[in-house]
């Protein structure tokens, strides 16, 4: 059954808002990935989250991992055009090697 | 920087036929990885592949899918009797280790579109 929950689906913004995606689990990840596709285009990974309560930070994007390691967001401060396309968590469980994917979050700057 | 290459981009196939997608992943990794993305849908994980045998696989990889590895550098995704709903964006993927322990390195995806 699904074992990550990923929400909201899509988010309009105006650009210079702030955009949060958010990824639940009911099991004890291993670890969680964010990756972002734009467009037409192929996932890209941004980052890897390994220990409880860890927050990382690339330029305007913070991602957290949950002191309980079962759930993340990742937060976008003043969205800009070049951030739209879907931002996907992946998680890694202990007990097997398999990777689930989130449904993804599509980012859309309003005009 | 390295990358994972994909042939063909786009794939055109009639219902009932057979395919077989081409990767190339990046030479020093040790994972490989099937996904599928339908159109405007989330990415579905397919099949990862270690040490010359499939180490997981999803419910969506049933007996119509077979991948391999037929040499040092291809790995392949076989799709027999092709239907209207095999219709996606196949992307290949590989990592140095599994688990996500490691990023994984995407391609940019090959296509396939059933008529």
């Amino acid at each position: 059954g699904q074992q990550v929950m990923q929400i909201p689906q899509y988010q309009h913004v105006q650009e210079g808002e702030d955009f949060t995606t958010y990824c639940n689990s009911s099991t004890t990840l291993s670890n969680i990935q964010w990756y972002k596709q734009r467009p037409g285009g192929h996932p890209v990974f941004l980052i890897q989250l390994v220990k409880s309560g860890e927050v990382k930070k690339q330029k305007r994007l913070t991602f957290q991992f949950g002191e309980a390691k079962k759930n993340s967001s990742l937060h976008i401060t003043a969205t800009q055009t070049t951030d739209v396309g879907t931002y996907f968590c992946e998680i890694g469980l202990d007990s097997n090697y398999q990777l689930i994917w989130g449904a993804g979050t599509k980012l859309i700057i309003k005009p | 920087e390295p990358e994972v290459t994909q042939t063909p981009s786009h794939q055109v196939t009639q219902m009932g036929q057979e395919v077989i997608l081409r990767c190339v992943p990046i030479s020093n990794h040790l994972y490989f990885y099937w996904y599928r993305q339908i159109l405007g849908q989330k990415v579905e994980f397919l099949v990862s592949f270690y040490n010359n045998e499939i180490s997981e696989k999803s419910e969506i990889f049933d007996d119509q899918f077979s991948v391999e590895r037929p040499d040092g550098s291809n790995f392949t995704l076989k799709i027999r009797s092709t239907k209207l709903e095999d219709s996606a964006m196949y992307f290949c993927a590989s990592s140095l280790s599994g688990g996500g322990n490691q990023p994984q390195h995407f391609g940019d995806g090959t296509r396939l579109s059933i008529l």
